[in-house]
Order: C-alpha cells, then structure tokens, then sequence
C-alpha cells in the first residue's frame, strides 16, 4: 500500500532552517510528484510547492520564493523540503502529497511534521 | 491569484444532505478535488475531477461543478462525516495549485 511516512516534529529558532523528509513506499517513486502543503495551527491548508520525482524539476509558490527548496533522493524514495530565514509566522504542520499528474490530485498524504518556531 | 471561496461553516442533522458549495470565477472549466480532514490528521481526498470518487470513499460524497460553483454533496450524513472539508482547483494562469479556505461541517 502507499505510504509517505515523514520525519519528527522540529523546534527552531526565528532565522533558522528546518529540512523535513518525506519517506515513499508502495509505488514506483518516480511516477509521480511530491507537493508540500503546510497548515497553520487553526487555519487552513497552504499548497508551498511541487517536485518532479521523476526530473526533479520544481514549482515553488509565489509566496515561498527564495525561501523554499524542495529535492528528492530516488536512490531511497524520499522528498525533502527545506524552509530557510524561518519566522514565527511559519509555524505550521508541514504535510507531503503524493500527486496525480493526470488529474492533478494529492491522493495520498504523509502524516504531517509539525514545526514550531520560537525563540 | 485565483480564489476559491467557501462557507465557514455548514450544519446538518443526521441522516439528511450536506451541501458544500466552492465558488471561483468560471470555476466549471477547472477541475475540482476536495478533501476531508478530521482534527489532528492528514486530509484525505474524498472526490477528484470534480465528481469521481476514489476507492474506499462511499458512495455518500458525490461533487458536481458548472459555472462559478462546485458543490461536494454529502448524503445520510453520518456522525463521523464531521470534519473540514477543503476545495482545491490547478489555476493555469499561476501555475499554481489553490485550495478554498475550509468548510467546517458541523453534524448536529
């Protein structure tokens, strides 16, 4: 069966950087792609970005910018996702999908890591 | 940046339909996917394409889409239907993925 099984909960410091994976099994890694999507404690969800696990070509949100990288490693079927100059503001559960790319779907998510900043 | 809108809040007793309405500008030509999420866990999709259901899901939730509106369709609402529920569209003119702001859906 699918499954995206991702890393532990993070405490960070305002300025710092968090890199949260993203473990697939059940399915050929490179058939589909991985997007992140974040939720804020209370408030909703935040589509962040997407990465071709087949090419690693990637599509970042507007938002996000210059702050984001996402990269896989198909060798062990992980995504990661790095967040840099973290702000207070970016304190949030941090979710994998896996992506349809014939309908463009999340059919299957991780189980979220939630990173909190704080000084 | 396109935006999908949805009630904050619907409410049903037991037993009768939920309607779950998202609105964007000629949303109809978009496809639509929605997504059950209960608190403390990972949204699940519960309707792609606007109305295909994937395995698993009942037969309940159905969705449809025409115009500026897409509707997820809950019906015989259970007690364990309560969740927020979130719509999703890919806007082309962004290259970007978008979801709706949540519905709570309240099982009275």
């Amino acid at each position: 069966q699918v499954q995206l099984v991702q890393s532990g909960a993070e405490v960070k410091k305002p300025g710092a950087s968090v890199k949260v994976s993203c473990k697939a099994s059940g399915y050929t890694f490179t058939s589909y792609g991985i997007s992140w999507v974040r939720q804020a404690p209370g408030q909703g969800l935040e589509w962040m970005g997407w990465i071709s696990a087949y090419n690693g070509n990637t599509n970042y949100a507007q938002k996000l910018q210059g702050r984001v990288t996402m990269t896989t490693d198909t060798s062990t079927s992980t995504a990661y996702m790095e967040l840099r100059s973290l702000r207070s503001d970016d304190t949030a559960v941090y979710y994998c999908a896996r992506v349809d790319d014939s309908s463009g779907c999340f059919d299957y998510w991780g189980q979220g890591t939630l990173v909190t900043v704080s000084s | 940046s396109y935006v999908l809108t949805q009630p904050p809040s619907v409410s049903v007793a037991p037993g009768q339909t939920a309607r779950i309405t998202c609105g964007g500008n000629n949303i109809g030509s978009k496809s639509v996917h929605w997504y059950q999420q209960k608190p403390g866990q990972a949204p699940v999709l519960v309707v792609y394409d606007d109305s295909d259901r994937p395995s698993g899901i009942p037969e309940r939730f159905s969705g449809s889409n025409s115009g500026n509106t897409a509707t997820l369709t809950i019906s015989r609402v259970e007690a364990g239907d309560e969740a927020d529920y979130y719509c999703q569209v890919w806007d082309s003119s962004s290259d970007q993925w978008v979801f709706g702001g949540g519905t709570k859906l309240t099982v009275l």
